[in-house]
């Protein structure tokens, strides 16, 4: 079935714009997840969801960035007034409901460069 | 606060020679470890994870509590096996996972 998917693929904005970046899960998956990737780096946790609900956001850097799911299904994050600091791949993922091993299926990431 | 050291950015071995990538976690509970692997133009996918104690394409990670370690190893590399590899935790309760900064591993003809 199809996998994760994220759009758009790549991103370019001016500093101090708005951005909105897409995640659709695998279809049934009620667990989401959203990481930030800089360049040289690891994987860094933004957020989480079960369901609808966000259980840990511990990961959003400032109050600039904001996540939602709806339905259970896709989900948005939102980053304003964006800083150069702000370019980086933006991964999602996504986990079978829990008992399911745990897994996580990722997306192929928005690439995001602010200028 | 939970940490993951994989210690070597860049590892290149030639082609049937053993293969070790290293990862060392800070974290005083019971972890849950994984290996989670990205070829070349693909996404990132799980390679394994120490509850499974599976070999999957060749590929052990044994998971040792007393040195805080989950090494990747691998007998006898082969050219597909080049990849960046990074390794995973997940603590008690908590769902996230907190990665290491990833090993490019290359394998020479």
């Amino acid at each position: 079935g199809a996998g994760v998917s994220q759009s758009p693929s790549n991103k370019v904005t001016e500093k101090g714009k708005d951005v909105e970046l897409r995640c659709d899960p695998i279809s049934g998956h009620t667990a989401l997840y959203w990481y930030r990737q800089r360049l040289g780096q690891g994987l860094e946790f933004l957020i989480y969801f079960q369901g609808n609900s966000a259980p840990d956001k511990s990961g959003l850097p400032s109050d600039r960035f904001s996540a939602e799911r709806t339905g259970e299904s896709v989900s948005t994050l939102t980053i304003q007034r964006t800083q150069q600091e702000d370019s980086a791949v933006y991964l999602c993922a996504s986990t079978q409901p829990l008992g399911g091993g745990h897994e996580q299926y990722f997306g192929p990431g928005t690439r995001l460069t602010v200028t | 606060a939970q940490r993951v050291t994989q210690p070597e950015k860049l590892l290149s071995v030639f082609k049937g020679a053993p293969v070790e990538l290293k990862c060392n976690y800070s974290y005083s509970g019971s972890p849950e470890l994984f290996w989670y692997v990205q070829y070349s133009r693909q996404r990132l996918q799980l390679l394994l994870r120490h509850i499974s104690r599976e070999s999957i394409k060749g590929f052990t990670a044994d998971l040792n509590k007393g040195e805080t370690s989950f090494h990747l190893k691998k007998p006898f590399a082969q050219e597909e096996d080049s990849a960046m590899y990074y390794c995973a935790l997940r603590t008690q309760g908590a769902q996230k996972l907190v990665f290491g900064q990833g090993t490019r591993l290359t394998i020479n003809p």
